[in-house]
């Protein structure tokens, strides 16, 4: 059964705290994608990456950063969390010329305090 | 850039009766794809069906059809029959293609709260 993992479905960190959201997946995957979700708003792309190492900005990457050392790991970083960075992270991935079959984790959820 | 507007924040349906989830696109791009998910209060993301923008038919899925206009920019999902366990959001997303290539890179509407009453 494939699979991608989020490390914590839920989250309370303070102001100011370095935050980390891991997710792996089992498939082999080379595209992974980390996205936020708000009511209103729907999913917005964060960051993305097609291979190790590599990384490219979504929609709204201001105040994340990613990290790809190994193809099945994409980290998520808040450097410094803030209020409004509450939310519901969800990662998902594909592989590399497969657009129709992409797989989301069960979500992240993250409260800011 | 492309764009996905779900006008219906809200939709109630009777249980066994059909509903159509509304889904407009915008896009540049010649090729695309079209997709619709299911999201319960879990917060999984759960696929229902695919429709390329080349697809000469409309894609079906047990009882999910994409109601598929492409001179209108229109995606709606029609879920026939509806169950209770059918009560959850609904995002309608459209991916492009770049060179041939699609990296899965999903472009999201605003969804839609479905509510089966019994």
């Amino acid at each position: 059964d494939v699979k991608v993992t989020q490390s914590s479905r839920y989250l309370v960190k303070r102001t100011g705290e370095k935050v980390f959201l891991e997710c792996v997946q089992d498939m082999d995957h080379e595209n992974m994608f980390w996205y936020r979700q708000d009511p209103g708003l729907g999913l917005r792309l964060i960051y993305f990456s097609y291979d190790v190492k590599m990384k490219e900005k979504g929609d709204i990457p201001e105040g994340y950063s990613v990290s790809r050392e190994k193809k099945e790991r994409f980290s998520l970083i808040l450097e410094s969390a803030s209020t409004n960075q509450t939310s519901m992270y969800l990662c998902a991935s594909s592989l590399q010329n497969s657009g129709n079959t992409i797989y989301f984790g069960e979500g992240s959820w993250l409260t800011v305090v | 850039a492309q764009k996905i507007t779900q006008t219906q924040p809200g939709m109630f349906v009777q249980e066994k009766e059909a509903v159509t989830l509304d889904c407009t696109y915008d896009t540049s791009d010649p090729s695309y794809g079209l997709f619709w998910y299911k999201q319960p209060s879990s917060g999984e993301m759960i696929f229902l069906i695919y429709q390329g923008s080349y697809d000469q038919q409309n894609a079906t899925e047990g009882r999910y059809s994409l109601n598929f206009q492409k001179a209108r920019k229109s995606a709606n999902l029609v879920i026939s029959a509806s169950q209770l366990g059918d009560s959850a959001m609904y995002f309608c997303a459209m991916s492009g293609y770049a060179g041939g290539t699609s990296y899965g890179k999903l472009t999201f509407g605003q969804g839609t709260i479905l509510t089966v009453h019994p």
